[in-house]
């Protein structure tokens, strides 16, 4: 079945702090994976996608994401957090043709010290 | 260009009313998909529009329907709403169908008592 695991209810880190999110999927074929961010009472903000090509993919906001085929992995990472980068992630796949339905991960809720 | 806009922001029903819910994709977009999100059930797909016709639907019970307009403007509704049905439903437009970049809207927050 395909699936998205976000290992990682709940992150804290301190401002100035990396911060590395995770997300493992499961899927028959090659999927297209996004990273969204989403505000309180806010939708979702795509952060980041991967289709294909260079597995080191640039975002907004100095997001960047690594696809690794053989972890089925494709983790969130940005070196330096900002105290308005508090907010909950969710990571998501498709498929790579035919529908728009995306599955998505049950979120990682990340909060900033300052 | 302006994004996805869905109306109503928010709305209360009562058990076994029905609801209607309104999204307006990006100006271009063809493709409307809604996705229903729960603090329990996390976000899940309900059902993807393109060129207003139905091509894929989520696992939700016949009581959740839709329809897309040849503007491409999107429609939901829920009959006999139940107190599970309570959620933020948001719409996502995309330019077209099949593995595309959807671009959401701020939802809609239904409270059914």
């Amino acid at each position: 079945a395909q699936s998205v695991t976000q290992p990682d209810i709940h992150i804290t880190v301190s401002e100035g702090a990396s911060l590395e999110l995770r997300c493992n999927y499961s899927y028959g074929a090659t999927p297209y994976l996004f990273w969204y961010v989403q505000s309180p009472g806010q939708g979702l903000q795509l952060l980041l996608k991967y289709f294909s090509g260079d597995t080191l993919v640039q975002g907004i906001k100095g997001f960047e994401a690594e696809f690794k085929r053989s972890q089925s992995s494709f983790n969130l990472r940005k070196p330096s957090v900002h105290w308005s980068d508090a907010a909950e992630y969710f990571c998501a796949v498709g498929p790579s043709g035919g529908y728009n339905k995306l599955i998505f991960g049950a979120g990682t809720r990340l909060a900033v010290h300052p | 260009k302006a994004g996805v806009t869905q109306t109503p922001r928010y709305l209360i029903k009562t058990r076994g009313q029905q609801v209607t819910l309104s999204c307006s994709p990006i100006s271009g977009h063809r493709s409307v998909s809604w996705y229903q999100q729960t603090p329990g059930q996390g976000l899940q797909f309900l059902f993807e529009y393109f060129s207003e016709t139905q091509r894929n639907k989520g696992n939700f019970p016949g009581r959740f329907s839709g329809r897309q307009f040849s503007n491409s403007r999107s429609e939901m509704n829920v009959s006999t709403l139940e107190l599970g049905d309570s959620a933020l439903y948001l719409c996502a437009s995309s330019l077209e169908a099949g593995g595309s970049e959807q671009f959401f809207g701020p939802g809609t927050r239904l409270t059914v008592l």
